[in-house]
This record gives structure tokens, sequence and C-alpha cells, in this order.
């Protein structure tokens, strides 16, 4: 089975600190992706990635960014965390998008709250 | 930009009724997927879609490509299969960004 965690499952935060969210893949994906979840929204892509070192920005990447030193890692950085970061955030993996798309697979999810 | 509608926004139902979620969207897709979100987060795939149907156990998912219209089903509901409801689809070549999501439909099966 395809096991995606994130290094934490709650976090609290104080306005203005540096956030770090990791995430793992244990399914040697070339693809990951950072979301954010927030009521009325639905999933809104942050940034994404297709290899090592590589990365591209989402929908929504302001306020945010990323680091892939590893394939099986990719963590999402809050440089300086503002309370309308305070959100769900969720990583995914996949194989490499073909063109019928490939089945993501979903961490638990962070939920983060800043103060 | 592609936009993807899901409808209802919330349903609830009593235990055994037939359940039918609705997904349109904008842009010709290679492929549709459907997830299932928990109270705590977690989300699983239940299905990806390119053509016609298809059926794993008490769900069933249907998509309509001329039409840009998917349904998921769920027979015989149980109140374990209230969950969140997700529509995703990707844009024909790939698409730089991956999956497009609808907002997700709130099931409520009471006992």
């Amino acid at each position: 089975d395809v096991k995606v965690t994130q290094s934490s499952r709650y976090l609290v935060k104080r306005t203005g600190e540096k956030v770090f969210l990791e995430c793992v893949q244990d399914m040697d994906h070339e693809n990951m992706f950072w979301y954010r979840q927030d009521p009325g929204l639905g999933l809104r892509l942050i940034y994404f990635s297709y290899d090592v070192k590589m990365k591209e920005k989402g929908d929504i990447p302001e306020g945010y960014s990323v680091s892939r030193e590893k394939k099986e890692r990719f963590s999402l950085i809050l440089e300086s965390a503002s309370t309308n970061q305070t959100s769900m955030y969720l990583c995914a993996s996949s194989l490499p998008l073909s063109g019928r798309g490939d089945t993501q697979y979903f961490g638990p999810g962070t939920r983060l709250t800043v103060l | 930009k592609n936009e993807v509608e899901q409808s209802p926004q919330n349903l609830t139902a009593q235990e055994g009724e037939f359940i039918t979620i609705n997904c349109s969207y904008s842009v010709g897709i290679s492929a549709l997927h459907w997830l299932q979100q928990h109270p705590g987060g977690g989300i699983v795939s239940l299905f990806m879609l390119s053509s016609g149907k298809k059926k794993h156990g008490r769900l069933i998912a249907t998509i309509n490509i001329q039409e840009k219209h998917s349904s998921l089903h769920i027979t015989a509901s149980h109140p374990r299969d209230s969950a969140v409801y997700i529509c995703a689809v990707l844009p024909l070549g790939g698409g730089a960004d991956g999956l497009t999501f609808g907002k997700g439909t709130h099931l409520i099966i009471q006992p």
C-alpha cells in the first residue's frame, strides 16, 4: 500500500514564526503536491514537484515555499506565518502524469492554527 | 480556466437510501477522480474514470465525456458512508498543475 505521512496532525504557531510541514511517501513517486483545504473553497494547490529539486507554483503560492531535496520528501515552508494561513494542509503523491492521469495518494493532513 | 462544480453541496439522507452526487466540468479531460474524505481529514481515492462506469461494492461511478458530467452513486447507504465526496479532473494534455478539484459534497447518512 502507498503510504504518505505528514509530520504533524495538529500544529499551533504564532504569527511571524517560520513553519515547516514535512511530507514523506514510500512508493518512489515522482510527483508530490501540497494543498490547503478551507471551508467553502475546497482543495487548492499551493506547489507541486515532479522531480527532486524541481518545483512549480500552483494556484496560491504566495507566502509559501517548498523544498524537495530527496525524492521521498517534500517540505512546505511558511516563511512568516500569518493568521490567514490557518488551514488544513494536505500532501499527496503520484506517479508521473500520463494522458490518462494517475491516482493521487493523500496524507492524513496537518491542521495548522496560526495565532 | 477549468471549473468543477459539484451538487449538492450538502446532503442528508436516511440509512438505506440511494444517493447520487453530481460533478460537472468545463473543459476536456483525460481523467476524473472521485475522492472520499472522512472527518479528521484523511482522503482516499475511490475511482479514477476516463469513460463509462466503474463499480466497487456499493459505490458506482459513471462519466459522460460528451456532456462533461460524472455521477457517484451509493446504493443501500449506511452511516459509515458519511463523509465529504470530492470530484477532481485532469485536463487533456495532463495539465501543468495536475488536478482541479470541486468544493466537495458533504454527505450525512442518518440511522
